[in-house]
C-alpha cells in the first residue's frame, strides 16, 4: 500500500515544539516526502518535503530516518495558528501522485 | 497578487445537469491538477495536465471531465454520470510534476441534490 500511516491526533500547549510522526514503511529510495497541512473548508497548505537528508525551513523541520520508512515534522513553537490537519504524503517515483492519507488532527491548547 | 483562484466557493446543482468548476492560476506553472474530498478524508485526485493541451486522467476521473487551452486555466466539468458528485474539489498548480510543492486554490464546495 503507497498511503502513509499517521496517528489520527494529537494535542500539544501553545509554544511547545510538536513532534508529528509519519510511517512510509514501503517508501522506495527515489520517493519523496511531502507535508502539507490543512484548515477546515481550506485548500492544503505546502510545509515541507524532502527526499533524503533533513529539511529545514521557516515553517519547520522535517527528520527523516536513515532507512527512510518513517519521518517526523517538527514544528518548533505551535502556535495556535498551528491547528491543523498535518497530511504526510508520498510521491512516488513512478509517477506525479501525490498519495495523501488521513491525516494527524493537531490541537494546540493555548 | 500571485495565486490560484476558485469559483465559485459554494455551488448548488440539480441532479442530472453538468456542472463546471473554474480555475485559473497566474503563478506560470506548467502543471494544474484537480482533486476531490469527500468529509474526513485525505484528496483524491481526478486529473491532471502537466502542459497546455494535455492531461492525464487521476484515480477518479470517472464522470468528470476537462481541459487545458491556455496555460492558466483548467476547468473541470462534473458530468451527470459522476454517481457521487457533492463534495468539495480543489485545484492546486506547481512548476512541474516532481518534486515541487503544490499551491492550492480554495476550494469549490459542489452540492447535488
Amino acid at each position: 500500500d503507497a498511503k502513509t500511516t499517521q496517528p489520527n491526533s494529537m494535542e500539544s500547549n501553545e509554544e511547545e515544539p510538536v513532534h508529528l510522526p509519519c510511517n512510509h514503511s514501503t517508501i522506495s529510495g527515489t520517493d519523496y516526502i511531502h507535508w502539507y497541512r490543512q484548515l477546515p473548508s481550506q485548500g492544503p497548505e505546502y510545509v515541507i518535503h524532502g527526499l533524503t537528508s533533513n529539511v529545514n525551513n521557516r515553517m519547520a523541520s522535517l527528520a527523516i530516518a536513515e532507512d527512510r520508512k518513517s519521518s517526523t515534522l517538527i514544528l518548533h513553537r505551535a502556535t495556535l495558528r498551528d491547528a491543523a490537519v498535518y497530511y504526510c504524503i508520498r510521491q512516488m517515483d513512478s509517477s506525479y501522485k501525490l498519495i495523501f492519507g488521513s491525516g494527524t488532527r493537531l490541537l494546540v491548547r493555548p | 497578487d500571485g495565486g490560484i483562484t476558485q469559483s465559485p466557493k459554494y455551488l448548488f446543482r440539480k441532479e442530472g445537469q453538468n456542472v463546471t468548476l473554474s480555475c485559473e492560476q497566474n503563478l506560470n506553472h506548467d502543471a494544474m491538477y484537480w482533486y476531490r474530498q469527500d468529509p474526513g478524508q485525505g484528496l483524491r485526485l481526478i486529473y491532471y495536465s502537466q502542459i497546455v493541451n494535455d492531461f492525464q486522467k487521476g484515480d477518479i476521473a470517472e464522470g468528470y471531465s476537462v481541459s487545458r487551452e491556455k496555460k492558466e486555466s483548467f476547468p473541470l466539468t462534473v458530468t451527470s454520470a459522476q454517481k457521487n458528485p457533492t463534495a468539495f474539489y480543489l485545484c492546486a498548480s506547481s512548476s512541474a510534476l516532481r518534486g515541487h510543492e503544490q499551491y492550492f486554490g480554495p476550494g469549490t464546495r459542489l452540492t447535488v441534490t
